[in-house]
């Protein structure tokens, strides 16, 4: 199974600064197609998760523009350029390029 | 709007079977996979598998092979996921997500399950 690392878990930020996770996949994430299935959720505390950024960098209706994802092969960020208080959770990426899906092993933000 | 809604809390037995289900609404039901994720007390997010409700073709995760059966009806545009010889181990909430480039939105509210004697 393909292995996502990422890093920090856990990661306090003042509000109003920025914020970067890290995530890292065993193998490269480029598909056949020529597309990255590299994906970010967020899970607020006591909600479902929710997709907010797809193939790397494109973000899901209704997503703030404030989060943005980037990277490539087995190297990707999810950067939060203004963090508010709504951001609190915990951030999972994923692939699912290779079978079985698998997640990192999620990034707990926190206000400071 | 688009939903996917689940049915209620189970508890289960050690050895028992449990079944969930996942109602699809505000969308062409065949037009999109679903996938089951499950998440244990604390813990991450664990892909489980994914059915195409058009095709009816059926992927699972190899560590659920054997244990795991995903059904649909069309009519009633409902998707299900079996889990069989409950172990305490997968006291968890289940989850079922809209697929597209991978899993998508939206998502259910979650079942939790729980095993216990």
């Amino acid at each position: 199974d393909v292995v996502m690392t990422q890093s920090p878990l856990s990661l306090p930020v003042t509000l109003g600064q920025p914020a970067s996770i890290s995530c890292r996949s065993s193998q490269s994430l480029v598909y056949s197609d020529g597309n990255t299935y590299l994906i970010w959720l967020q899970q607020r505390p006591g909600q479902s998760p929710r997709r907010l950024i797809y193939k790397v960098s494109n973000r899901d209706s209704g997503v703030p523009d404030r989060f943005s994802g980037s990277g490539s092969g087995t190297d990707f960020t999810l950067t939060i350029s203004r963090v508010e208080a709504e951001d609190v959770g915990v951030y999972y990426c994923m692939q699912a390029t290779h079978w079985p899906y698998t997640f990192g092993q999620g990034t707990k933000l926190e206000i400071k | 709007q688009v939903q996917l809604v689940q049915s209620g809390a189970e508890v289960k037995k050690p050895g028992a079977s449990v079944k969930v289900s996942c109602k699809a609404s505000g969308y062409t039901f065949t037009s999109y996979l679903v996938h089951w994720v499950r998440q244990a007390p604390g813990q991450g997010l664990e892909w489980m598998g994914m059915i195409n409700p058009r095709e009816n073709t059926i992927r699972y995760a190899p560590r659920f092979q054997g244990r795991v059966t995903m059904t649909r009806d069309t009519p009633t545009t409902t998707v299900y996921m079996e889990l069989s010889s409950l172990r305490s181990d997968d006291t968890a909430v289940y989850f079922c997500a809209r697929g597209g480039s991978g899993i998508s939105n939206p998502w259910g509210q979650g079942t939790p399950v729980t095993v216990s004697s």
